[in-house]
Parts: C-alpha cells; sequence; structure tokens
C-alpha cells in the first residue's frame, strides 16, 4: 500500500529534551516536507526537500531541523525542543508536486 | 509572495443541499490548484485538483472551478452527505517549485 509512515502518533515530552519525529515513504517520490498544523492557523511548512541532500527552509523553519540521506526518509529533529513547538505535525510526499501530496497520519507534539 | 485566502471559515448545510467553498490567490503565475479533505485525527487527503489550462473539472459530486482573471477557485460539493463533513483545504503552487500555498481551511458540517 502507498503511504507515508510517521513515528511516533503520540509523543510528550520535556523542555530540552532532543527528540526526532520519523517519516518514511514507500512511493519513491523526490518531494518531502513537513508541516505543522495548529487551531486557526492552518497547514505551514516548516521544511521541504526536493530530492536526496536537498532541503530548505518552508515558512517556519526555527527550532527544526531535518535530513535528507536517502529518498524514503526525511526525519523531523527538535534539538532544544520549547513549549511553542506543541502542535500536530504531518510528513507529506509527492512526485515533483504532480497527483497531489500524499500525508501522514500526523504526530501530535506536546512538549512540557 | 503568494498569500492564498479561502472563505467560509465555516460552512453549515442541510444534508442534501450543495456547499461550495471559494478560494482568491495573489500570485498571476500560480497555475495549479488542489483541494484537500482533512477528516478527524487524519491528514488532509487530495480530493481534486485543477491547473491553469483548465476553466472546470468534475469527479462525480465535486466540481472546482477556476477563474483565472479573477484569481480565484471555488470548490462544489453536491448533494452533501454525512461523510463530507470535514475541513477542506484550498492551495496554489507555481509547477516550478512544488510549494503549496495553503488557505486557512474550512469547516464544513453537513446537518442531517
Amino acid at each position: 500500500e502507498a503511504q507515508v509512515t510517521q513515528n511516533p502518533r503520540y509523543l510528550i515530552t520535556v523542555t530540552g529534551k532532543k527528540l526526532t519525529v520519523t517519516c518514511s515513504q514507500n512511493m519513491n517520490h523526490e518531494y518531502m516536507s513537513w508541516y505543522r498544523q495548529d487551531p486557526g492557523l492552518g497547514l505551514r511548512q516548516i521544511y521541504y526537500s526536493m530530492n536526496v541532500e536537498v532541503t530548505d527552509k518552508g515558512d517556519v523553519p526555527e527550532g527544526y531541523k531535518v535530513s535528507r540521506k536517502e529518498k524514503r526518509n526525511f526525519p523531523l529533529i527538535l534539538e532544544s525542543p520549547s513549549p511553542n513547538q506543541t502542535s500536530l505535525y504531518f510528513c507529506a510526499s509527492s512526485f515533483r508536486g504532480e497527483g497531489g501530496y500524499t500525508f501522514g497520519s500526523g504526530t501530535r507534539l506536546t512538549v512540557v | 509572495g503568494e498569500n492564498v485566502e479561502q472563505h467560509p471559515s465555516t460552512l453549515s448545510v442541510q444534508e442534501g443541499d450543495s456547499a461550495v467553498i471559494k478560494c482568491t490567490y495573489s500570485d498571476s503565475a500560480s497555475n495549479y490548484f488542489p483541494w484537500y479533505k482533512q477528516e478527524l485525527g487524519k491528514g488532509p487527503q487530495l480530493i481534486i485538483d485543477i491547473r491553469s489550462n483548465v476553466g472546470e473539472k468534475k469527479d462525480q459530486r465535486i466540481a472546482v472551478t477556476l477563474n483565472k482573471t479573477a484569481k480565484h477557485f471555488s470548490l462544489h460539493i453536491t448533494e452533501t452527505q454525512p461523510e463530507d463533513s470535514a475541513v477542506y483545504f484550498c492551495a496554489a503552487a507555481l509547477d516550478s517549485n512544488y510549494q503549496l500555498i495553503w488557505g486557512a481551511g474550512t469547516k464544513l458540517i453537513i446537518k442531517p
């Protein structure tokens, strides 16, 4: 089944404790992206990658890092999480933007 | 840069009636306009999209219209059903960079 898999689905952590949210797609998509979704603010892009070893900042990159060492994986790293990063996070992938994006099921992160 | 405005933020319609959600965009160079549906607890899912060389596209009960001159596009859902209840997002993009600029979302409520 073609899908984008995010893990974990839910995560509660403490301020300053480094964490990684994994994202993997099995569709051989070049394009991958991370979004955060907050009430009233819609979907905001954090980082995106147009191919292996090619990443760029989205609209809200501060406090986040990404890497794209393999085509299928695009992890999101929070080196020192803060409470304002409490949010619902989505990973998405696309074949060069055509045919739309496939989204993962989301990761609900709470930083206390 | 591109800006996408979406209206209304909430739409309540009687089951069986039609629903229309409207979006306007600012960058006349945008040429790809997808619509996504997000059900509770899930990631957004592409339901229909349109490119700038087409004025209208239909898929069963769903249709999208595009007016390039006025820079607006709309989602039309006919014969609404309870399973249509969700949040709908519009977006706009340039094919060249695959970056989706998102509307803020419309919560569609189907009343029985």
